[in-house]
């Protein structure tokens, strides 16, 4: 399967733990996006990548949230002391630069 | 503010007719929009997608429409099947390829 992957696909934390997620896009894709989704909506944008490079992150993503991209290739978001309204679906999705983006499957985080 | 509207939570099609899913947009700088199906536990995959130059696309079952006076665009699935019961979500973006704002979605139901 070449498509993008995300692991953990589920994660349960405790309230004030840190939790870090990974996104391996389609190889080749040099832009990289991360979304979150709650329930009854559609994805928000949070952040994304050309290559290594940060380009644009959202007011969503509070100083809690890191997300990088060091080599280019796989990425990595991590929330830090977690709070209960993080709960949501977090998406990753590729494109090979101005293209249509193709999603993962999510990482679904609960925080107690 | 809500700049990526789709106004019907639901809808309900009998297999082998038309289905028709709705959205409008509030942002006039919006120059291509897409639409993505999504199924329970996994990630939006991609169907089609419109530049603002255009007024039609069709890819098979699947034409989309854009009104560009109304901030309006419409997706038309022909003929309708069992296998198109997913949530539709219609999306936008100032440039292809940089940050997707999303409507809340469609769940379209295909009865046999």
């Amino acid at each position: 399967d070449t498509g993008v992957s995300q692991n953990p696909r589920h994660k349960i934390t405790k309230r004030g733990q840190n939790v870090t997620f990974r996104c391996d896009p389609i190889s080749e894709h040099n832009r990289l996006y991360w979304y979150r989704q709650t329930l009854g909506q559609g994805p928000e944008f949070l952040t994304y990548f050309q290559n290594e490079a940060q380009l644009e992150k959202s007011r969503l993503l509070s100083d809690r949230f890191s997300a990088e991209r060091p080599k280019g290739s796989f990425s990595t978001l991590e929330i830090q002391r977690t709070e209960q309204g993080d709960s949501a679906m977090y998406l990753c999705a590729s494109s090979p630069g101005l293209m249509a983006q193709y999603f993962g499957p999510g990482t679904r985080l609960t925080v107690l | 503010d809500q700049q990526v509207k789709q106004n019907s939570p639901s809808l309900s099609v009998q297999e082998g007719r038309i289905s028709i899913l709705n959205c409008d947009y509030t942002n006039s700088m919006f120059d291509y929009f897409l639409w993505y199906k999504k199924y329970p536990a996994e990630g939006p995959t991609f169907l089609i997608s419109i530049s603002s130059i255009k007024d039609k696309n069709e890819d098979g079952r699947f034409t989309v429409f854009l009104n560009k006076s109304a901030k309006h665009l419409s997706l038309h699935i022909v003929p309708s099947q069992p296998g198109d019961s997913a949530v539709y979500f219609c999306a936008a973006s100032v440039v292809y390829g940089n940050k997707l704002v999303f409507g809340a979605g469609t769940i379209l139901r295909v009865k046999s």
